[in-house]
């Protein structure tokens, strides 16, 4: 079965940093690539980031240069080291195995707030 | 920057069928932009329904379909049930890696 299990999220300082991480379970990880999604509080799904199979990496320009995504393969975990936060930021972030041109399964979601 | 369009909502009678519709600001979408669909229920994670503009994932009943009509991606549900009344999201491949999410559609059933 396949599961993807968020964590890392909480709040944060206006000015922050954060990392979540994303346990992947049931599938070949390293055979996938895997993308982060948000959604502000009452808010439409954002997509973040996405991370290819050979570690290619790309950011929607609401977070380019604040936050990074990563891969352990060997540890079948995702990452989103996430700096500069702001307000903004604050978000439900779910992580994604992707399909090719989609995303194909979702987590339950990690709840990151920002706030003073 | 590329915008995705969505009716914010719509409603349906219960057994009916509705048409929610996913275009650009400026351009016409096609099967070059892959689109997918994504049902949420409130409180709940985001489930995929359709990708590839009209590949049902998994699990997904067939009275969800998905299609090109004119300019626009659409989703279409036929035989509308009370489950359905959700938030239906489409996404635009538009780029190598980057997608572009829908504002999103509130389906009343009623």
């Amino acid at each position: 079965e396949v599961q993807v299990v968020e964590s890392g999220g909480g709040l944060a300082q206006p000015g922050g940093s954060l990392r979540l991480s994303c346990a992947a379970s049931g599938f070949t990880f390293a055979s996938f690539a895997m993308s982060w999604v948000r959604q502000a509080p009452g808010k439409g799904l954002e997509w973040v980031s996405t991370i290819g199979r050979g570690g290619d990496t790309y950011y929607a320009d609401s977070v380019k240069g604040r936050f990074t995504i990563s891969r352990d393969n060997s540890k079948n975990t995702l990452y989103l080291q996430m700096h500069s936060l702001g307000a903004e930021d604050t978000a439900i972030y779910y992580c994604v195995k992707r399909g090719i041109y989609y995303f194909h399964f979702w987590g339950q979601g990690t709840l990151v707030t920002v706030s003073s | 920057q590329t915008v995705v369009t969505q009716e914010p909502s719509f409603s349906v009678s219960p057994g009916g069928t509705v048409t929610l519709t996913c275009g650009l600001s400026s351009g016409s979408v096609s099967t070059s932009y892959y689109p997918s669909w994504y049902q949420q229920t409130p409180g709940q994670a985001p489930r995929t329904l359709i990708y590839n503009t009209n590949t049902r994932s998994s699990g997904v009943p067939d009275r969800f379909s998905g299609s090109i009509l004119g300019n626009k991606a659409a989703l279409t549900i036929t035989g509308a049930q009370a489950d359905d009344e959700s938030d239906y999201y489409c996404v635009l491949y538009i780029a190598t890696g980057i997608s572009v999410f829908g504002g999103g559609t509130k389906l009343t059933v009623l």
